[in-house]
């Protein structure tokens, strides 16, 4: 159980293009997943917080009109990098909540790089 | 905000040892958990602690949430090769569900 889904898994982009990522919670419905990204040797730095039929939350520093969340559904979200730079260039993971205490299962994660 | 400080950074270690990780605090938490992340993947749940001083183990993996509430450590006892990988803890503060992770140790196990 507890399992989330991620894709693509991998990702390759022209700089100006957008991508978009898709978090699925395979067999529980999560009404808040999050999106996290991550850069190499680094821990996880929150983005934003999503709930299911609401606007996304997202950490300071975070543009929200650049990095686009839609929860549409219990079981999907869904990460638009809108006009990609060799910036945007990192390993995207969503994370589901589930249980009483939301845990945080984490999807395989999405490698995105912008040339 | 709260900051989290894991040490060590790193460990190489040999087959069969054991070893222990461990993480702090500035601010109070009512969650610890551990993950671990394998390269290319998401980190998996290890370990969940809910209560000051709850001790709980997963095979040969026990943590601890320290009576302060404000650290835990992780022990792996008899290392194998498969336990190679980046281990995070993440602390949740009693308010509100966003996660705070720590900075991770990376493990190395040479057989």
């Amino acid at each position: 159980g507890a399992v989330v889904s991620q894709h693509p898994s991998r990702v390759i982009c022209k700089s100006g293009t957008s991508v978009k990522i898709e978090c699925r919670s395979l067999d529980f419905q999560a009404t808040t997943m999050f999106w996290y990204r991550q850069f190499p040797k680094q821990s996880l730095m929150l983005m934003a917080t999503s709930n299911e039929g609401s606007k996304a939350t997202y950490e300071q520093g975070v543009e929200k009109d650049k990095f686009l969340i839609n929860h549409a559904s219990l079981t999907l979200s869904t990460l638009t990098v809108t006009s990609a730079h060799p910036e945007d260039s990192s390993f995207y993971i969503c994370s589901a909540g589930l249980g009483s205490y939301n845990e945080q299962f984490f999807g395989p994660g999405t490698r995105l790089t912008v040339l | 905000g709260q900051q989290l400080n894991q040490s060590p950074q790193s460990m190489f270690i040999q087959e069969g040892e054991d070893v222990s990780m461990n993480c702090t605090s500035s601010s109070i938490f009512n969650t610890w958990l551990w993950y671990k992340q394998d390269p290319g993947e998401g980190p998996v749940l290890l370990i969940a602690l809910y209560k000051a001083g709850e001790l709980t183990s997963n095979g040969r993996l026990t943590a601890q949430f320290g009576i302060t509430r404000k650290d835990s450590f992780l022990n792996i006892s008899a290392s194998i090769p498969s336990d190679v990988g980046i281990y995070f803890c993440a602390g949740r503060e009693t308010s509100g569900s966003r996660l705070t992770f720590g900075e991770g140790t990376q493990l190395t196990v040479n057989p």
